[in-house]
């Protein structure tokens, strides 16, 4: 069956630090790829996503490769700032099942001044 | 970004009681679901919509029960709230293969 494996957390870094969260997955097919981040508070919103192998997702720094070889899809962001603080959740999505998606458990990253 | 609204925000309630959330949408998304969020579990998916009086289970719909007549509204009832119930409740829509989530509503069952 679909699986998402994320690395656990917390996650604790400086200011700008390297950021890497880990994501692998299982699956049939040819899923397409997510990250959603959850701010303190909020729902999730989509960070980034890749549909296809090899593509590459981007957003407000973040930046993820879907790697069929390797079954990874890991979150990056060069220098992350305080305002990162959140929850970070991997999710994956098969084509015909409704469009539900499968879901990471989540990893929390806490960026300190 | 969809305008996803639930209500209510909180809700303290008693172990027993019937209690309904509400989640409404102005995006004329075409499928909707219910996720709770738990401590070390995630986001678990209660229920899902995938049109108008269309509803199937998720992996944790045991004691609950949804209702969707009309393609803006997508109801959660917990038949009977239980303490094992208590958990913060999202709401989500789609209409390709981005999900986009409500605020959030906070339910205590004491």
């Amino acid at each position: 069956g679909n699986s998402v494996t994320q690395m656990e957390g917390p996650v604790t870094l400086s200011e700008e630090a390297f950021l890497t969260i880990n994501c692998t997955y299982t699956a049939t097919g040819y899923p397409s790829l997510f990250w959603y981040v959850q701010y303190p508070g909020e729902g999730l919103q989509l960070l980034l996503k890749a549909t296809k192998a090899d593509d590459k997702g981007s957003n407000k720094g973040f930046e993820a490769t879907y790697r069929k070889e390797t079954t990874s899809f890991h979150l990056e962001k060069g220098s992350v700032q305080v305002s990162d603080s959140a929850v970070y959740f991997c999710a994956l999505l098969n084509a015909g099942n409704n469009r539900k998606l499968i879901w990471g458990l989540g990893t929390s990253l806490a960026v300190n001044p | 970004d969809a305008g996803i609204t639930q209500s209510p925000r909180h809700k303290v309630t008693e172990t027993g009681t019937p209690v309904t959330l509400r989640c409404h949408q102005t995006e004329n998304h075409r499928y909707m679901y219910w996720y709770r969020q738990d401590p070390g579990h995630g986001l678990r998916l209660i229920h899902y919509s995938y049109g108008v009086k269309d509803t199937d289970k998720g992996e944790v719909s045991d004691g609950y029960s949804v209702s969707r007549s009309k393609t803006e509204d997508f109801l959660l009832t917990l038949e009977s709230a239980t303490s094992s119930q208590t958990s913060v409740y999202f709401c989500a829509t789609s209409w390709t293969d981005t999900q986009y989530f409500g605020p959030g509503t906070r339910l205590t069952v004491l």
